[in-house]
């Protein structure tokens, strides 16, 4: 059981937009910066999200992050096909190490 | 191109070793801290360990301290991952990453396609 806690699936259909939260606690997501990665699947992990709500060059500006407290939200606008995968949320935790939450498995209907 | 090469996964019994390694090119490795992060067959990422750009402090998970050892070798451009006492639940594709220090600590932006390790009997 992961101490980031994401739900299990989410789902959109193209255009719309979707949200998925990742919650953690004091010691981690609410002291440290949080991450996310998308990973389709068959394929590593790619980031898609850093220090909070901050994108990597080439990652749509589709994507969104935010954090309040020892929560945070990854959002997705404009949904499509191609976003369909699964998003792992990812903070460093104060007892020296790192965290990933169990993952959203993203749905595009 | 930039790119990260594991290599060394396989098939072990319980209890055996391994030793992985993690090939780097394109990119500036010296500068940069290096982990490892594993994926069970159908679950999600678990952070295993990273090592900071010059080897001198590293960090584990607490399901593989004492058990795997994380170091590198910058000369040759390569981490490794030595593991020691497997179990069966260490079964895994393991993956290497690079975190650009502009990233932040996490902030794993290279990625190695990963090496299937299964510990079976």
């Amino acid at each position: 059981q992961s101490v980031l806690t994401q739900p299990p699936s989410a789902s959109g259909t193209p255009g719309q937009r979707v949200t998925m939260s990742c919650s953690g606690s004091s010691s981690n997501i609410g002291s440290n910066y949080v991450y996310w990665y998308q990973q389709l699947p068959g394929t590593a992990p790619k980031l898609v999200i850093y220090r909070d709500n901050q994108r990597p060059s080439g990652v749509p500006d589709r994507f969104s992050g935010s954090k309040s407290g020892t929560s945070a939200s990854l959002a997705i606008s404009g949904l499509r096909s191609e976003d369909e995968a699964d998003y792992y949320c990812a903070a460093w935790d104060d007892n020296l190490s790192a965290l990933f939450g169990g993952g959203t498995k993203l749905t595009v209907l | 191109e930039v790119q990260l090469v594991e290599s060394g996964g396989g098939l072990v019994q319980p209890g055996g070793s391994l030793r992985l390694s993690c090939a780097a090119s394109g990119f500036s490795f010296t500068n940069n801290w290096m982990h490892w992060v594993r994926q069970a067959p159908g679950k999600g990422l678990v952070w295993v360990s990273r090592v900071k750009s010059d080897g001198s402090s590293t960090d584990y998970a607490d399901s593989v301290k004492g058990r795997f050892t994380i170091s590198r070798d910058n000369a040759k451009n390569t981490l490794y991952l030595q593991m020691n006492s497997l179990r069966v639940d260490d079964t895994a594709v393991y993956y290497c990453a690079s975190v650009t220090l502009w990233f932040g600590e996490l902030g794993m932006d290279v990625w190695g396609k990963g090496t299937t390790v299964i510990v079976s009997s």
